[in-house]
């Protein structure tokens, strides 16, 4: 089964709208961490957020805001007022504990297609 | 810009042959990591290196190997390659051991292409 779901493979909204990227994950360890990374069509990796599973307070940076809920295991991304520049493919990881590492397992990714 | 370094960005070779990816950790960063991304598979973690040793191995061939030196610069060897074997790898570092528990940085990747 898989770890990380990113259930939305390709998302094409214009230029403006709000959109929202969702991630569920699974796991039975109760310490583990939840990341959020950007791909650029330049390729690189960049990160964005980084949650550990004892902080489930939501976070605003700019446009772009998170929503973690155990409940659900979900650990979902907001892009309010999206750009053409945000335009990339982004990755939801979760890291568990493996003697002594973490070690992330990233879900298959979203991509996000802003139109102007 | 990240920090770390990959060499070479792009690499087209045949079947069969072997090739060595490298990279530079950020200045100070003792912990490396290998992953490959492709179509099939995604981005899936291949092994990680701590001040010279292997810590954490995932979907790695036995085909493929790793090295990380006393400078902590670390290659990535691939040998007999497949055309599956075809990807963006991609490297990353982090300061301590448990570099997923925080933030890992990842270098620009090295585009693979077996022919």
């Amino acid at each position: 089964a898989q770890k990380v779901t990113q259930a939305q493979t390709e998302i094409s909204v214009v230029e403006k709208e709000d959109v929202t990227l969702d991630c569920v994950y699974e796991t039975r360890d109760t310490t583990y961490y939840l990341f959020w990374y950007k791909q650029p069509p330049s390729g690189e990796l960049v990160f964005l957020i980084r949650r550990n599973s004892f902080d489930e307070q939501n976070e605003i940076s700019g446009r772009y805001s998170w929503n973690f809920q155990k409940s659900t295991s979900s650990f979902n991304f907001t892009i309010t007022a999206s750009q053409v520049v945000d335009s990339a493919v982004y990755f939801c990881a979760l890291s568990e504990s493996s003697g002594g590492s973490y070690i992330p397992t990233f879900g298959r990714g979203t991509s996000l297609i802003v139109h102007p | 810009d990240s920090g770390v370094t990959q060499t070479p960005k792009h690499l087209i070779t045949a079947t069969g042959q072997r090739v060595t990816l490298r990279c530079s950790p950020r200045s100070g960063d003792l912990s490396v990591y290998w992953y490959q991304q492709s179509l099939d598979q995604g981005l899936q973690f291949l092994i990680q290196y701590y001040n010279g040793e292997e810590r954490a191995k995932g979907n790695i061939l036995e085909r493929f190997s790793a090295q990380q030196f006393p400078d902590l610069h670390s290659e990535l060897n691939l040998s007999s390659l497949e055309l599956g074997d075809s990807a963006l790898y991609f490297c990353a570092s982090s300061v301590g051991l448990a570099g997923g528990r925080g933030e890992q940085f990842f270098g620009p990747g090295t585009r693979l292409t077996v022919l």
